[in-house]
């Protein structure tokens, strides 16, 4: 398995410009989520997806969208960036969402919005 | 919601001293905290995980304890080395019947001097 994959692993955009940023995991698992790491703010969940055509928004969802048309993929979508979506963004897996167990992240994306 | 606090935000070691990182939360329902590891330019990655029911964990050199009545729960690291340097996580997570949304703390980054 690969596990959890994202890319792309960098990213440069400027002030306005949309991009997607590639979630995906060959487990099945159920729960995937997506979160930013800024410093000393730790991980804030972004969206988060409980299966396939559920989507729900977590903790600092603005400036982005999802879907998750299968059990597979969990893109997230930048519509209009904006420097203060600078950060690091984890993608994460869970084979049962309710239930607590281990989650499986991602390598991260680093993007910088100029 | 839930609340997570963790302390020091910075901790530096020698090899082989113990290092504690402590965390607090907020909600009496939580039933589950993970700890993660975050190496340089990766993911977390869980490296211990405690349940409610349980009040201690052990894992070679690393083990977790858990207060239900003060709300606190802490990783002990013993033995201490340099590939232990590391940003670590917390978290805590209501299991069935409430949120299976993780709530993280702010990290903690452990430096282990040779």
């Amino acid at each position: 398995n690969a596990g959890v994959t994202q890319t792309p692993k960098f990213q440069v955009l400027k002030t306005g410009q949309s991009m997607t940023l590639q979630c995906a995991q060959d487990m099945n698992h159920e729960y995937m989520s997506w979160y930013r790491q800024d410093p000393g703010m730790g991980l804030r969940l972004i969206h988060y997806s409980v299966g396939a055509g559920i989507t729900d928004q977590g903790e600092v969802p603005n400036g982005y969208n999802v879907s998750r048309s299968t059990t597979e993929d969990f893109p997230l979508r930048l519509l209009s960036a904006a420097p203060s979506q600078t950060s690091v963004y984890f993608c994460a897996s869970n084979p049962d969402p309710f239930n607590p167990n281990e989650q499986f992240f991602g390598p991260g994306t680093r993007l910088t919005v100029l | 919601g839930e609340n997570v606090e963790q302390h020091p935000s910075t901790l530096s070691v020698q090899e082989g001293d113990s290092a504690v990182i402590k965390c607090t939360y907020s909600d009496s329902a939580s039933n589950y905290f993970p700890w993660y590891k975050q190496e340089l330019g990766k993911g977390p990655q869980l490296i211990i995980d405690i349940r409610s029911n349980v009040g201690e964990k052990k894992d070679q050199r690393i083990a977790v304890t858990l207060n239900k009545t003060a709300k606190h729960f802490s990783l002990h690291i013993t033995e201490t080395q340099p590939e232990d340097s590391a940003v670590y996580f917390c978290a805590a997570r209501v299991g069935p019947g409430g949120s299976y949304i993780p709530t993280f703390g702010r990290g903690t980054s452990l430096i282990v001097h040779p």
